[in-house]
């Protein structure tokens, strides 16, 4: 498909199980975010992804949360010993850049994975 | 500080009126990009309408545009002859060029209601 493809698209899980996210982004896009959405909330940024450099990881809210992108393409968000203030939409995003020009290039959603941990 | 503030939680509009959703920002970077995404009730994010810091226009996109005041550092959407289909959650973003925070910031948004 065309635009961003999310992972599963809702996820039940037990408190205290790990469960992974994912993210396709659009092809060629080097930018790719995570974002956090309780409900009826507004985004909160968790982490974000430009080409090969290091990722921003100043909104992971804590160390339980890690996330990865392999070969600058598919990005997995890991959240380990889920907790119930885990339940929320995990957005995902993707933007290009053109040599090395990004500053007004949209980001594209995806439609999120809603989870929810009992 | 908050580097996007949205200080309407809500907005009730009649329909076919004008409406301003406000928004303001904080940076030091001369050079940012200020972004608006519509949020209807299926949650899919739609991106409206963009400002450039050194764009010299306000940006207009069909029935949206956006009252960019640098100084005041502001970047309010405008949406004229509201309809019932712009019911939704409205979001100012932001992305700064300095290495390191090119991250796009999100505000904490602005549900609009259209009454008929």
């Amino acid at each position: 498909g065309a635009g961003v493809s999310q992972s599963p698209s809702n996820k039940v899980t037990e408190k205290g199980k790990d469960v992974e996210l994912r993210c396709d982004p659009i092809s060629g896009h080097t930018a790719l975010y995570w974002y956090r959405q309780s409900l009826g909330q507004g985004l909160e940024f968790l982490i974000y992804f430009q080409g090969n450099s290091a990722p921003d990881k100043s909104g992971l809210p804590s160390d339980r949360f890690s996330a990865e992108r392999t070969g600058g393409s598919v990005s997995t968000l890991t959240i380990q010993r889920t907790q119930q203030e885990d339940s929320a939409v995990y957005l995902c995003a993707s933007s290009p850049s053109d040599l090395g020009q990004y500053l007004h290039y949209e980001a594209f959603f995806g439609q999120g994975t809603r989870l929810t941990v009992v | 500080a908050q580097k996007i503030t949205q200080t309407q939680p809500g907005m009730f509009v009649q329909e076919k009126e004008a409406v301003t959703l406000d928004c303001t920002y904080d940076t030091s970077d001369p050079s940012y990009g200020l972004f608006w995404y519509k949020q209807p009730s299926s949650g899919e994010m739609i991106f409206l309408i963009y400002q450039g810091s050194y764009d010299q226009q306000n940006a207009t996109e069909g029935r949206y545009s956006l009252n960019f005041q640098k100084a005041r550092k502001s970047a309010n959407l405008v949406i004229s002859a509201s309809q019932l289909g712009d019911s939704a959650m409205y979001f100012c973003a932001m992305r700064e060029s300095d290495f390191g925070n090119e991250k796009l910031t999100f505000g904490t948004g602005t549900r609009l209601t259209i009454i008929p």
